[in-house]
């Protein structure tokens, strides 16, 4: 079946503007992470939805990032009022079973946010 | 909190030699699973190879192997008869109960480079 879909791919936008990122997981995957990189550097955990219980919110750097997911398929990262210090690879991954430590993350190709 | 240590910034392999990406980590989690993602220029994260803290055996899938040695706590991956294709980033990851199922800590990672 299909992967993790990810949109835009690429996205500019000027400082200060609001940003949607969109993510598809896997059909039947009741886990949805976000995940931020920054250039040469490694994965930052943002939030993690499972199922119905409350997500994860502990990575978000701060309140202008927020995350929704509709039931357990699409999810929007919403970043508001856009620093160039958010300029990075915002990758989506989703996983059978979140509550499972051996469930493997599927990650998407990711949104590459350039902020000018 | 759990921490995963890549400690190697950058390798070189010849082609059709072996090499040993090394990983530690630090959990008071009695259960928990370890992970190998590889990272092509491209920029997706591919899953590679899965090692839980119960399994008694090494991982193996293809020519990757992990390395397990839980009271060292490290989780070396071995690629062996290393090709140009595996040349990428390679990431050490861990999900335990301590940090919450979903937050899959990430190593800074290891650049490898294969040479013909």
């Amino acid at each position: 079946g299909a992967g993790v879909s990810q949109s835009p791919s690429n996205k500019v936008t000027e400082k200060g503007k609001d940003v949607e990122l969109r993510c598809d997981p896997i059909s039947g995957h009741t886990a949805l992470y976000w995940y931020r990189q920054r250039l040469g550097q490694g994965l930052e955990f943002l939030i993690y939805f499972q199922g119905n219980s409350a997500p994860d919110k502990s990575g978000l750097p701060s309140d202008r990032f927020s995350a929704e997911r509709t039931g357990e398929s699409v999810s929007t990262l919403t970043i508001q009022r856009t620093q160039q210090e958010d300029s990075a690879v915002y990758l989506c991954a989703s996983s059978s079973q979140g509550n499972s430590y051996n469930s493997p993350l599927h990650f998407g190709n990711g949104t590459r946010l350039t902020v000018t | 909190a759990q921490k995963i240590t890549q400690t190697q910034p950058g390798m070189f392999v010849q082609e059709k030699e072996a090499v040993t990406l090394d990983c530690t980590y630090d959990t008071s989690d009695q259960s928990y699973g370890l992970f190998w993602y590889k990272q092509p220029s491209s920029g997706e994260m591919i899953f590679l190879i899965y090692q839980g803290s119960y399994d008694e055996q090494n991982a193996t899938e293809g020519r990757y192997s992990l390395n397990f040695q839980k009271a060292r706590k490290s989780a070396n991956l071995v690629i062996s008869a290393s090709q140009l294709g595996d040349s990428a980033m390679y990431f050490c990851a861990m999900r335990g109960r301590t940090d919450s199922w979903g937050k899959l800590q990430f190593g800074a990672g290891t650049q490898v480079v294969v040479t013909p």
